[in-house]
């Protein structure tokens, strides 16, 4: 199972929004809405940002959002703050009943 | 709360077996799967397989088919990534994770494998 393609990078200013993509197949990310993102900052486990495409956990800012259109899913930033650069992956159930993560974007706030 | 506590660091000579631990408490452990994923340095995490904590149902990536055994204690509350045959490039974080619906809700800390000579 391949990775799935997201940008290595992405950045932006304070305050702006940015998006970032996932690309898979008909076989994950077009076939299921079980794509989630999770955010990682240095030296740490990851966190789960968002489910199911477009649900927020409890306590995750309403700053991120989720979306999906055929086989690419994607993450939107809105508000951009220092606190967001970090690593993001997205995920994906797959038709094997298995996961496949993304290839992970590096947000940076200018 | 919710914890998973991973087993530490471990050290290994190329073609040897490691066995990290992953230690749930705060939730009923057979009522949800424990994922495991692997981050070698720099890179990207990476997806290895899951085992069903109830009924011990797993599955594999493809990719560490053969390698790879996962296993669980339910007296214990535990879970374990059994990973053979190490060679350099398995040098990496392993993490567990706990599913609920799709996603993975709860991480543990990490266990760093190193395998040199």
């Amino acid at each position: 199972q391949s990775a799935l393609t997201q940008p290595a990078s992405v950045s932006g200013s304070p305050g702006q929004s940015i998006a970032i993509s996932c690309t898979g197949t008909s076989s994950d990310v077009g076939g299921y809405n079980h794509v989630c993102w999770y955010q990682q900052q240095p030296g740490k486990a990851p966190k789960l940002m968002i489910y199911d495409v477009s649900n927020r956990p409890s306590g995750v800012s309403d700053r991120f959002s989720g979306s999906k259109s055929g086989n690419t899913a994607s993450l939107t930033i809105s508000g951009l703050q220092a606190e967001d650069e970090a690593d993001y992956y997205c995920s994906s159930f797959t038709n094997s009943n298995t996961d496949v993560f993304g290839s992970g974007t590096k947000v940076t706030v200018l | 709360q919710v914890l998973l506590v991973q087993s530490g660091t471990e050290v290994k000579k190329p073609g040897a077996s490691v066995k990290v631990s992953c230690q749930a408490s705060g939730y009923t452990f057979t009522n949800y799967a424990i994922h495991w994923v692997r981050q070698a340095p720099g890179q990207r995490l990476e997806w290895m397989g899951w085992i069903n904590t109830g009924n011990g149902n797993i599955n594999y990536s493809q990719k560490f088919q053969g390698r790879l055994t996962i296993t669980r204690d339910t007296s214990a509350s535990t879970a374990y990534m059994e990973l053979s045959s190490l060679r350099s490039e398995d040098t990496a974080v392993f993490y567990c994770a706990r599913r609920i619906g799709r996603a993975l809700d709860y991480w543990g800390q990490g266990t760093l494998v190193s395998v040199s000579s």
